[in-house]
């Protein structure tokens, strides 16, 4: 069975300061891995994904994430963080053979103030 | 492309009523998904769609029901609603191996 988890409920960072949010999954194989954002009153945005390759992956409005296998995370990050940044976001892991679903975490809200 | 959308998006049901959300995709996807969204407990699936006619159960299944009878469509059914299924509800879809597209959601209040 797959799970995802994102320890951290709420992360607050400063504007200008980098960000990161924590995920960690685990599945039988290799996952593919993915990042999106919420807004207030909206559907999920997608912002990037990890299939294979290059462990960092660059994706929507500056965020980034690295897969790490051997510690089973993929954390997001960005280097200079803006208020409009300021959403839920979650992560989703799904196996590569199982292409029907996906399972998300919990969710992280990040808050950045000015 | 209006890309995945859904009707309603508020509805106030009684105990007991039933109705069906409807979520529409432009975007040719294969596969289609409904999720509940409850506060801290994330998103959970209810019910996908791998294809045209086929419906299977995710996670949270009981007191829904489902149908695929277009490849555009995915309904979703509640038979007997409860005040435990108040919830936000969202639909999605995707092609392949790659990410889902959401719609806006369903914001569901049963009395």
């Amino acid at each position: 069975a797959q799970s995802v988890a994102q320890p951290e409920d709420q992360v607050n960072v400063a504007e200008g300061n980098p960000l990161t949010v924590k995920c960690t999954y685990s599945v039988s194989g290799n996952p593919y891995l993915f990042w999106y954002v919420q807004y207030p009153n909206r559907g999920l945005q997608f912002l990037l994904k990890y299939i294979t390759g290059d462990n960092l992956v660059k994706g929507s409005y500056g965020f980034e994430a690295e897969f790490n296998k051997s510690q089973t995370s993929f954390h997001l990050k960005k280097p200079s963080a803006l208020v409009s940044d300021s959403a839920l976001y979650f992560c989703a892991v799904r196996e590569i053979w199982d292409a029907g679903k996906s399972t998300f975490g919990d969710g992280t809200t990040l808050t950045v103030k000015p | 492309n209006a890309g995945v959308t859904q009707t309603p998006k508020f509805r106030v049901l009684k105990t007991g009523q039933s109705m069906t959300l409807l979520c529409a995709q432009d975007m040719n996807h294969e596969y289609m998904y409904w999720y509940r969204q409850d506060p801290g407990m994330g998103l959970r699936l209810i019910h996908y769609s791998v294809g045209e006619g086929t419906t299977a159960k995710g996670e949270v299944p009981d007191g829904y029901n489902v149908s695929r009878l277009k490849k555009q469509n995915f309904l979703l059914g509640l038979e007997s609603a409860a005040p435990s299924q108040t919830s936000v509800y969202f639909c999605a879809s995707k092609a392949g191996a790659l990410e889902q597209f959401f719609g806006p959601g369903t914001r569901l209040t049963v009395l």
